[in-house]
């Protein structure tokens, strides 16, 4: 069975930094896309970049191109979203999600909620 | 950058309705399009992929249909478990644009 599980829910504090995880099981992690999608409060749904974990080609959105770095580790089958220095517009739920080989994000994780609050 | 633009923003139905939601693409995108369900504090839900082909599990009072630039979500006979809100979204390797969302409301 595909499964991506993602890290727990976060609160952090304008200026520090945070990595958030999504872990997929049941497939071989190196042969498909993850990609990681924002949701803010009581907004839609934005794309915001992908990796192919079996290479680390990466590619972001013009939108969050140098506002956010997404990475993968292979040997256990994870991918990552990272932020340096956390703004409160950074408060949202994130979401992972595997696509096919035409792009389809067919499985999704179960997102994690990060609060970023003074 | 390709935008996609859902119609309307909002709608209103009574269970038992048939429905529809419209999805533009600013160019072409083939049937390159997924549509998605989402209940509050859930992650989406898949539907429809490549623009028509249901989703296993998914009713099949759920269809999709369209190409080029021009789609639609139709549901049948809506139930309460539908009353949420759907999103399209234009998908291909490297990108995946999403719509804006249409929220179904009980009327």
């Amino acid at each position: 069975e595909v499964q991506l599980v993602q890290s727990g829910a976060e609160v952090k504090k304008p200026g520090e930094s945070l990595k958030i995880s999504c872990k997929g099981s049941g497939y071989s992690f190196t042969s498909y896309w993850i990609g990681w999608v924002r949701q803010m409060p009581g907004k839609g749904l934005e794309w915001m970049g992908i990796i192919y974990p079996g290479d680390s080609d990466t590619r972001y959105s013009p939108s969050f191109q140098g506002q956010v770095t997404i990475s993968a580790d292979k040997s256990i089958s994870t991918a990552y979203l990272q932020w340096s220095s956390l703004k409160a517009s950074d408060t949202a739920i994130y979401y992972c999600a595997r696509h096919d080989s035409s792009g389809f994000p067919d499985y999704w994780g179960q997102g994690t909620l990060v609060t970023v609050s003074s | 950058d390709i935008q996609m633009t859902q119609s309307p923003s909002t709608l209103s139905a009574s269970v038992g309705d048939r429905v529809t939601i419209t999805c533009r693409a600013s160019q072409s995108i083939s049937t390159w399009l997924a549509w998605y369900q989402q209940k509050p504090g859930k992650a989406p839900k898949v539907l429809i992929y490549q623009a028509s082909s249901l989703e296993n599990g998914v009713p099949s009072r759920f269809s999709g249909s369209g190409s080029g630039t021009e789609f639609t979500l139709t549901i049948n006979s809506l139930q309460p478990d539908d009353f949420a809100t759907y999103y399209c979204q234009r998908y291909n390797t490297y990108s995946g644009t999403f719509g804006q969302g249409t929220k179904l409301e009980i009327k």
